[in-house]
């Protein structure tokens, strides 16, 4: 599978607990992209990363979320103590680059459920 | 205010008809711009994209773009019931730390066969 692969596909977490979300981008593509949908609204930026670096975190809620993606293995979302208003679709996509004529590719998300 | 602004819809248009969707953004700045096509339950499917003014075809798909008006279009000629799904346009501004895509709401489209 060349695609962006996610996992877990689908993840029920209690309020309080821990989310952690992986992402492994397209083979050869070396930035990824965090999306949230929330149910009924458009899918909105998180963060981006290169390996070791977070380059644009300012759609990231300055609490309780992190993103990593270490040089060896897939990006990581982490979210603590999940709440309720966690739950939503979360999408991690790839590019080679950035900007110029490079499309980002999505994974088939995670969706995280909060009971 | 909306950075990116679609009709919800629903748009429904008969089989073998054209489907005409559209897209406003309000960053004059925005350099790129992407229409991708969701399936409900599903992520997002890359369908076109278009960085210069004009047009551009792909089979049954045209992009449009008019960058002095902040207008982006699709056209699906022929339309399928297969087409019926929810179609997001997207736009980034490119350069420095900017690689993020801004999506609006999306159009609901179907297709009655």
């Amino acid at each position: 599978n060349a695609g962006v692969m996610q996992n877990p596909r689908h993840l029920v977490r209690r309020r309080g607990q821990e989310a952690r979300l992986r992402c492994s981008p397209m083979k050869g593509h070396s930035h990824v992209y965090w999306y949230r949908q929330l149910p009924e609204e458009g899918l909105k930026f998180m963060v981006y990363l290169q390996k070791e670096n977070i380059i644009d975190e300012s759609g990231m809620p300055k609490e309780r979320f992190s993103a990593e993606f270490p040089k060896e293995g897939p990006s990581i979302l982490r979210i603590q103590q999940v709440v309720r208003g966690d739950s939503a679709a979360y999408f991690c996509a790839s590019s080679p680059r950035t900007g110029g004529a490079y499309e980002q590719y999505f994974g088939p998300g995670t969706r995280l459920t909060v009971t | 205010q909306k950075e990116v602004e679609q009709n919800s819809g629903p748009l429904s248009v008969p089989e073998g008809a054209i489907a005409s969707l559209n897209c406003t953004y309000s960053d004059r700045g925005s350099q790129s711009f992407f229409w991708y096509r969701q399936y409900s339950g599903k992520s997002p499917e890359l369908i076109m994209s278009i960085y210069s003014n004009g047009d551009k075809e792909d089979g049954r798909f045209t992009a449009q773009l008019n960058k002095a008006s902040q207008y982006v279009s699709l056209l699906i000629r022929d339309s399928q019931p297969s087409d019926s799904a929810t179609y997001l346009c997207a736009v980034r501004r490119d350069g420095g730390s900017q690689g993020n895509l801004i999506f609006g709401k999306g159009t609901k489209l179907s297709v009655k066969p």
